[in-house]
């Protein structure tokens, strides 16, 4: 199973909403991340936990907040967004260990902020 | 200079031919090599990985490193309109839980 699933497919929320993101894998990967994508662009990280050790791309505006409850569970927090947040999220994970470590994503949560 | 450069295509070509994808990289310490596909509004999903330099076979798909040159490549063979989408290279330095660079995506087109 190299599976990563991520609720929900599509959220269309105002700027003062608060909403969550969430992400769930069960392979046993230590590293979870969180990237934005844009229309017609690559990937971006914004976070990545190892072991359940956050490390932050410190460009995120602070109105993005992650969580990892366990080392299979990853929320992403969101708060008093802009329109130009809009974006493809996706979540990925890796198994976090020396000479193997590809990054398995999962469908994305397509964020529409209004 | 961008640490991966990718032509973003777009890239047409009939059903049956033999695609070329490829990307050049200027950071001499990136190690592990990746092919993503993604359709569209859809997440990447990983068709090829490589660590260091040489050929990876899997299926229709080839995966070239030559760490030399600083370049990497991703054949398809018998090229069929489902492999319709884009495609991304990245790669990273180090194996623990690192950000992949990704270049930006050469989106590809098979027409039956």
């Amino acid at each position: 199973d190299t599976e990563v699933t991520q609720t929900p497919k599509h959220l269309v929320m105002g700027m003062t909403n608060k909403k969550s993101l969430k992400c769930e894998q069960h392979m046993g990967h230590r590293a979870m991340y969180w990237y934005k994508q844009k229309a017609k662009k690559p990937p971006e990280l914004m976070f990545v936990y190892s072991y359940e050790k956050l490390s932050i791309n410190e460009s995120v505006p602070s109105r993005f907040s992650p969580e990892c409850p366990n080392s299979s569970l990853l929320n992403l927090h969101l708060h008093a967004l802009q329109p130009e947040d809009s974006a493809l999220y996706l979540c990925a994970s890796s198994q976090d260990r020396e000479g193997v470590d590809e990054q398995f994503f999962g469908p994305g949560t397509r964020l529409t902020v209004l | 200079q961008k640490e991966v450069e990718q032509d973003p295509g777009p890239l047409s070509v009939p059903e049956g031919a033999i695609v070329s994808l490829n990307c050049t990289y200027s950071n001499s310490a990136f190690q592990y090599f990746m092919w993503y596909r993604q359709y569209s509004r859809k997440g990447p999903e990983l068709l090829m990985y490589t660590y260091s330099s040489g050929n990876k076979e899997d299926g229709r798909f080839t995966a070239q490193v030559d760490k030399s040159s600083k370049y990497i490549s991703l054949f398809i063979r018998d090229s069929q309109p489902s492999d319709s989408a884009t495609y991304l290279c990245a790669m990273t330095s180090n194996q623990a839980g690192t950000a992949l660079i990704f270049g930006k995506g050469t989106t590809l087109s098979v027409s039956s």
